[in-house]
């Protein structure tokens, strides 16, 4: 893997479905991996930075798991809202703490 | 809670006009970094600040240029616009603790139009 990925494009889920989505990225100079949500004109809104192979994180309904070995990390949100629509970005960070992001998935929770 | 402050917000210029984004980090924050987003593409880095200093530098052109002041506010200034430049813009601070969980927290972008 060259560049960081994610899928899907888009997700079209139900309210109170539970959703997840991947981001692989390349292992060689990997840091960290950065996940964002990201609504229309808004800011950016950082969710996880993880660093180590195995680490998982927890916020509140929304969670993300990070295997460094194989280059991928998974997010999962448990019993979707409306209000969680929104583009998810997730970022790997070089030493030099330069972000690489994927395209975003967006998500679309239908009530 | 202080967040990443981008001015301005929007701001349309003719071809071959010069543009200056500004951005000013959370308090206490000494690192910036400036990305660009084109239409449908990922965000880009283009350059980075560290104590007023670059400290990396990605696929920012030529006519473009940055700079981190002394309040460690940065801009960024864009000569010679193009069409293609046509973009949002990001800006990023993070406080430089020499941990690998440095956060990035952003801005809410400037969007230049080039018409």
């Amino acid at each position: 893997i060259l560049n960081v990925e994610q899928s899907p494009q888009s997700l079209h889920v139900q309210e109170g479905d539970s959703t997840n989505f991947t981001c692989s990225f390349p292992s060689s100079n990997f840091y960290a991996l950065h996940w964002y949500r990201w609504e229309t004109a808004k800011s950016p809104e950082a969710l996880f930075v993880m660093t180590l192979n195995g680490d998982e994180k927890k916020k509140g309904r929304i969670s993300a798991t990070l295997n460094t070995k194989e280059g991928y990390s998974y997010l999962y949100i448990k019993g979707s809202q409306p209000e969680d629509s929104a583009t998810y970005l997730c970022a790997s960070r070089n030493a030099g703490n330069m972000l690489t992001f994927g395209g975003g998935t967006r998500l679309m929770v239908k009530p | 809670a202080a967040g990443v402050i981008q001015s301005p917000r929007h701001l349309i210029k003719e071809k071959r006009e010069t543009a200056t984004l500004k951005c000013y980090p959370i308090p206490r924050h000494d690192t910036v970094y400036w990305y660009q987003q084109g239409p449908g593409q990922d965000p880009q880095f283009l350059i980075s600040f560290y104590e007023k200093m670059q400290s990396d530098k990605g696929s920012i052109p030529d006519r473009f240029s940055a700079q981190q002041f002394s309040d460690y506010h940065s801009e960024l200034n864009m000569s010679s616009l193009e069409l293609g430049d046509s973009a949002l813009y990001f800006c990023a601070s993070s406080l430089d603790v020499g941990s690998s969980y440095n956060e990035q927290f952003f801005g809410p972008g400037t969007r230049l139009t080039v018409l």
